[in-house]
């Protein structure tokens, strides 16, 4: 066990909806990570936060946002999906989301699959 | 350009022999971290391993151990005696010290042969 929770385990919407992607870091780490790993496009980087604050951004759409509370959790929200929106959904933690830090815990993921 | 490159989609050995995956890398930056993640079919992503650029060893963890050759931007993972529960997909990932977000390459297909 990681110490990163993820919810939901498995998501299943139609296209067109909307979901919320949910993400609690291990206790400590300041810094949450988002990425998108599907089949033909392997793990891409989407978006970090660190202590509540955007720091990186990589490749998310612009019908994808995410924000980090005040109580560190993170959350990535998906609009308008369609099926190419189908993957498995990582987050992952780390304490200072430097190269310092030797490495980053990954949660379960969350599986969504749009029909 | 691609950050990291993992030139072995799949690999198919012998259990108890040693296996080694391929990674280079590509970057400018003096200060950066070197990742190795497994992820079994279940779907989890597990740290294997790190190796820092300032490093002046390379880094082991139990039957892992990465052969990290600076000069040619290589940091090649290792597993010694294979097991059958290493069948899983491995990932090569790289964080840069100008960019705090981590890297990956398109992985390694592991399978064991009994």
């Amino acid at each position: 066990d990681s110490g990163v929770t993820q919810t939901p385990k498995h998501l299943i919407t139609a296209t067109g909806q909307r979901v919320t992607l949910r993400c609690s870091p291990r206790s400590g780490d300041l810094s949450v990570y988002w990425y998108q790993q599907s089949l033909d496009q392997g793990l891409q980087f989407l978006i970090q936060y660190y202590n509540g604050e955007e720091r990186a951004k990589g490749n998310i759409l612009e019908r994808f946002s995410a924000q980090q509370f005040p109580d560190l959790h993170s959350e990535l929200n998906l609009s308008s999906l369609e099926l190419g929106d189908s993957a498995l959904y990582f987050c992952a933690s780390s304490v200072k989301g430097t190269w310092e830090d030797t490495e980053a815990f990954f949660g379960q993921g969350t599986r969504l699959t749009v029909v | 350009a691609q950050k990291i490159t993992q030139t072995q989609p799949g690999m198919f050995v012998q259990e108890k022999e040693a296996v080694t995956l391929d990674c280079t890398y590509d970057t400018s930056d003096p200060s950066y971290g070197l990742f190795w993640y497994k992820q079994p079919s279940s779907g989890e992503m597990i740290f294997l391993i790190y190796q820092g650029s300032y490093d002046q060893q390379n880094a082991t963890e139990g039957r892992y151990s990465l052969n990290f050759q600076k000069a040619r931007k290589s940091a090649n993972l290792v597993i010694s005696a294979s097991q059958l529960g290493d069948s899983a997909m491995y990932f090569c990932a790289m964080r840069e010290g100008a960019d705090d977000k981590i890297i990956f390459g398109k992985g390694t297909r592991l399978h064991i042969l009994p």
